[in-house]
């Protein structure tokens, strides 16, 4: 069955760099979304992404986030200047059509942890 | 803004017994969807049973099913026969019915089920 996947699985940086997340969403769906859990709290949706442009967004995601499809497969989340308080899990997902009967496929997600 | 709210952190079964975890939620919309899903230790964020506000019968798949009640707000999982492999973190997720058709889910913040052999 295909498959979200995710790079790199866990990636640790330095605060004030920017990191950029990777996801191979499944080929043939269209909507496509980032959510992030940091460590014991809810899993929240930060951007969601169709025809080539942000169709929602929350306030997590502010200017310091940006999102891509760069080259028709991959979708990146990209943390220009990041902050301790990004450390968390970020999670790839995509979906077939924008239908109540279209499930999100979610990948395995990023750990990211900054220090 | 909508809220999901699961009150049981964690919960335990013994194998091939039946367990049902909690989910309630509060919006003013009329039409919305409910999941849950899974997340076991592999991380994945799996899909294990949905359900939309429209409809009056609850959702099964297979083992797993839900007990919907619309008016009180509740979205409640039952598992059946329950096997090692249930072990996970369980999710209630709400989403709004969106014209534009992206799902933009709010997550209750989990539910810990161990399964006993």
């Amino acid at each position: 069955e295909p498959e979200v996947t995710q790079t790199p699985s866990h990636q640790v940086t330095q605060m004030g760099q920017e990191v950029i997340l990777r996801c191979v969403p499944i080929s043939n769906h269209l909507y496509f979304y980032w959510y992030r859990q940091i460590l014991g709290q809810k899993v929240e949706f930060l951007v969601s992404f169709y025809n080539n442009e942000i169709s929602e967004k929350s306030e997590i995601f502010d200017d310091q986030f940006s999102v891509e499809r760069p080259d028709g497969s991959n979708f990146t989340l990209k943390i220009r200047s990041t902050k301790l308080e990004d450390s968390a899990m970020y999670f790839c997902a995509s979906q077939s059509q924008g239908l109540g009967n279209s499930p999100l496929h979610f990948g395995n997600g990023t750990r990211l942890t900054v220090t | 803004a909508q809220t999901v709210t699961q009150s049981q952190p964690e919960m335990s079964v013994q194998e091939a017994e039946t367990v049902t975890l909690s989910c309630t939620y509060d919006t003013s919309e009329s039409d919305y969807y409910l999941f849950w899903y899974k997340q076991p230790p592999s991380r994945q964020m799996i899909l294990v049973i949905r359900q939309e506000a429209y409809k009056q019968q609850n959702a099964t798949e297979n083992r797993f099913s839900v007990n919907f009640q619309k008016a009180a707000k509740s979205f409640s999982l039952k598992i059946s026969d329950s096997q090692l492999g249930d072990a996970a973190m369980y999710f209630c997720a709400y989403s709004p019915y969106s014209g534009a058709g992206s799902y933009q889910l709010t997550f209750g913040k989990g539910t810990k089920l161990s399964v006993i052999p």
